[in-house]
């Protein structure tokens, strides 16, 4: 059982240059989410999405883009990078429950330089 | 709107001592709470939560912990803490309205043997 699956798992960009942050889960989860993880500040919620069909911005969502291609995948992309989106980003999905807990991938490690 | 404060950037104590890791949160409605440890280069793990009920939550690695409403605060214990339980410990909120899951900076716990 892979739970969350996260690629690639490390990416270097120059400023400018776009890509796409690709995430999988294999749990039947109704919701899924990203998040980057910074220093000092913990994670901050970027885009999420509560069921297939349905995306909504989170706490960050400036200079970024989301798809739920279906239940099992929701990107993220970055149409022209800048370095302050160099980050550790992580996806994660959960139940469409508030009780549930988020169940999370292994991150992507990103440098913009 | 939601915040979780945890006020120390890191926690040191000694193997066979009790631990705890600090949490104060604030949000609208009745809180659902969560406590997630995170690994070197790994993805956040769920170790407990508190939804109603109980105040003491008992959750995974023999750690737990204690909901105090009166002091919107919601500590991580463990009575007798492993070299092994060194790690990054993250504390987040939900309220019962929302799908979003907000997350304190983190505290990293140090167990020296």
């Amino acid at each position: 059982n892979a739970g969350v699956t996260q690629t690639p798992k490390f990416q270097v960009l120059k400023t400018g240059q776009s890509m796409t942050l690709q995430c999988a889960q294999d749990m039947n989860h109704n919701s899924m989410y990203w998040y980057r993880q910074d220093p000092g500040m913990g994670l901050r919620l970027i885009y999420y999405s509560a069921s297939e069909g349905t995306t909504d911005k989170g706490e960050v969502p400036n200079g970024y883009n989301v798809s739920r291609l279906n239940k099992r995948e929701f990107s993220l992309r970055l149409e022209s990078a800048a370095p302050s989106q160099t980050s550790v980003y992580f996806c994660a999905s959960s139940e469409y429950s508030v009780n549930s807990p988020l169940h999370f991938g292994n991150g992507t490690r990103l440098t913009v330089t | 709107a939601q915040s979780v404060a945890q006020p120390e950037d890191q926690v040191n104590v000694a193997e066979g001592n009790p631990l705890t890791v600090k949490c104060t949160y604030s949000v609208s409605g009745n809180p659902y709470l969560f406590w997630y440890v995170q690994y070197p280069n790994r993805g956040l793990q769920f170790l407990l939560k508190y939804i109603t009920g109980d105040n003491l939550v008992k959750g995974s690695y023999g750690f737990e912990a204690e909901f105090n409403k009166s002091q919107t605060s919601f500590h991580l214990k463990k009575p007798s803490a492993l070299v092994s339980d060194s790690a990054l410990y993250f504390c987040a909120v939900r309220d019962n309205a929302g799908n979003m899951l907000t997350f304190g900076g983190g505290t990293r716990l140090m167990v020296k043997p």
